[in-house]
Formats: structure tokens, sequence, C-alpha cells
């Protein structure tokens, strides 16, 4: 079945670091693909999505290509802050369910 | 204006009670979801409903049932809790089910003892 694969987490990062956490997925089909946060407390927030081959999702700083060749959908900031700390979830969604597949997610800390 | 609105944040139970999770979403969508959280964060579907109709149901125990009264709302009912009942459950909802996006409310964290 679908799947997504998140890298380990916690990741523990000082201000303004680059940033990048990898996922990678397996479906049939042409799944769009998400990227959620989840800041404490709170329910996850949409951060950004593709819903093609080579499509490049933004919002925030953050970005992540949709990468069809090695099903993958990294994410990325150039320069991270205090305020970016949270668990970050990469998704999936194929077929015509809506269900979405998560990874597993991966913290974030970012230390001033 | 909340989107998805999910009702009690917290609910703290004991084993063996019944016990209710309200969601209304003013989004217009026509697609709800229920997902729970488990203790190490990872997200699972449980139910989705499109327009009233149970569309998925993922193995869930039948002392979980959905209802929908109408497209603006879904609310799970949860019978005879136990300890492995503790999550946190999303409601969500969406317009479409065809690789679109979901909207997530804030969570229910239930705790049973």
């Amino acid at each position: 079945g679908d799947s997504v694969t998140q890298m380990e987490g916690p990741v523990t990062l000082s201000e303004e670091a680059f940033l990048t956490i990898n996922c990678t997925y397996t479906a049939t089909g042409y799944p769009s693909l998400f990227w959620y946060v989840q800041y404490p407390g709170e329910g996850l927030q949409l951060l950004l999505k593709a819903t093609k081959a080579d499509d490049k999702g933004s919002n925030k700083g953050f970005e992540a290509t949709y990468r069809k060749e090695t099903t993958s959908f990294h994410l990325e900031k150039g320069s991270v802050q205090v305020s970016d700390s949270a668990v970050y979830f990469c998704a999936l969604s194929s077929g015509n369910t809506g269900k979405l597949i998560f990874g597993q997610g991966t913290t974030l800390q970012v230390k001033p | 204006d909340t989107a998805v609105s999910q009702t009690p944040k917290y609910l703290v139970t004991q084993m063996g009670n019944d016990k209710s999770i309200k969601c209304e979403q003013n989004l217009g969508h026509d697609t709800m979801y229920w997902y729970k959280q488990d203790s190490k964060k990872f997200l699972k579907i449980m139910f989705s409903y499109n327009n009233k109709e149970l569309i998925i149901n993922e193995t869930v125990p039948n002392r979980f049932s959905p209802k929908s009264p109408d497209k603006a709302h879904l609310n799970l009912h949860i019978n005879s809790l136990e300890l492995g009942d503790s999550a946190v459950y999303f409601c969500a909802s969406s317009q479409g089910r065809d690789r679109v996006e979901a909207f997530f409310g804030q969570g229910t964290r239930l705790t049973v003892v």
C-alpha cells in the first residue's frame, strides 16, 4: 500500500541555519503531496502542497519540490527561526477517497 | 472565525464510560474525517464521510461510531472506553476527495484513566 517515510528526529538547529527534512513516498498512481506543521498544543496546518511532478510548493520561506524520479518531497528552508519549532508531517493523498497518509513526523527545535 | 472546530478540547474519563466528541466545519466542504494521533504523534485515518455517507472505515473497533447529521457536522461516539483509546483525535474536512488537502481542527485530547 501507499506509504510515507520521513527522516527521524528530533532535528535541532541554531537560528538562521539551513533546514532540510527528508521525505520519500511509495504510491500507486499520481498522488498529491503535502507538508503539514503542528505547533505545540495545536492542530495541523497545511504548510505547502504539490499536485504533480516537478511542482514546487512554497509558503513562509519553506519549499518542497515533487520529484517523481526519486519519489521524494524534501522540505527546505534557508534560514530557520525559533518560531519554526514544531512537528512537521509529510503526507500524500492518492485515489479518490480523500484519505491522507502521513509520515511519522519530524520534530524541529530551533535554538536562539 | 474557526473553520473546523471540535469540542471538547480536553476529555478525561474513566474506563468503561461512553463519550462523544463533536466537530463542525464552516468551510462548506462536503467531506469530513476523523484521524487519531497516538502518543508517538503518528496520525492515522479512522473514518471519512462524504455528504453524510460513510466512505472510509479503517478497521476501527466497533466501539467507535461516527455520526454525520449533516455535511457540516461529524461527531464521534466511543463506547466502553479503554486505556488504549487515550490519544488526540482530530477532525478534518476537505472539498472533494480527489487528492486534495484537508483542513484540521485543534484536536481533542482524550485521556482514559
